[in-house]
């Protein structure tokens, strides 16, 4: 059984920019969450992905978007960098609500992302 | 919109002692509470999920409750190492958007 992995693990941008990010799920999960760390916080939920089509979303504007494939690895994409997109961007992978202790979140290393 | 808090924000003990951390929640309709562990500049590892309908998960020397009424989930760590030394988060679902919210965690140093 793999683990979650994503990709890059580290990123250095301009203000207004765009970056993709990456992520694997583990193996047999089919959904797929963002979220953003700043540091010295808690993650914030960006949102969720469920076979395909966005599940849920956080308090975070358009310029956040992704994307689920069809073997449940995920994309987030950001337009317009601003300096606050600074952060450690966490993906977890999980089975979907309702399913007990499949809910579990498995949560890969992140990418720490800069933004100059 | 449930927000999370945990206290102590930091929290230094010597090898061996039992401790236990606190994760307080607004929304008692609460679907579920996780609690993780993140090494710095790491992602986050699962430690225990506790559903609504439970009141405590055990895993070795981890032990986590659930108090729906008073907004309350606590992880006890038993006979405490250095090696478990980390930044500890709890993170609450709600019922019905099943959104996590985090608090931002308890830093833990077990000095030897």
């Amino acid at each position: 059984e793999t683990g979650v992995t994503q990709s890059p693990t580290h990123l250095i941008k301009t203000r207004g920019q765009q970056v993709t990010l990456r992520c694997s799920s583990q193996s047999g999960h089919n959904t797929v969450s963002w979220y953003q760390q700043a540091l010295g916080q808690g993650p914030q939920f960006i949102f969720q992905y469920y076979r395909e089509e966005e599940n849920g979303r956080g308090n975070f504007p358009p310029r956040f978007s992704g994307l689920q494939f069809p073997n449940y690895s995920s994309e987030l994409n950001v337009n317009a960098l601003e300096l606050d997109d600074s952060a450690l961007y966490l993906c977890a992978s999980s089975f979907p609500a309702g399913q007990g202790r499949r809910e579990t979140q498995y949560f890969g290393p992140g990418t720490r992302l800069l933004v100059l | 919109k449930q927000e999370v808090t945990q206290i102590p924000a930091a929290l230094s003990v010597p090898e061996g002692e039992n401790l236990v951390l606190n994760c307080s929640f607004t929304d008692s309709a609460i679907y579920n509470l996780q609690w993780f562990r993140q090494d710095p500049g790491k992602g986050l590892t699962s430690l225990l999920l506790i559903q609504s309908s439970q009141r405590e998960q055990t895993s070795g020397r981890l032990n986590a409750s659930l108090d729906k009424s008073s907004g309350r989930s606590t992880l006890y760590i038993a006979a405490s190492q250095p090696g478990d030394s980390a930044t500890y988060l709890c993170a609450g679902r709600s019922g019905g958007s099943y959104i996590p919210t985090f608090g931002r965690g308890t830093s833990l140093i077990v000095h030897p």
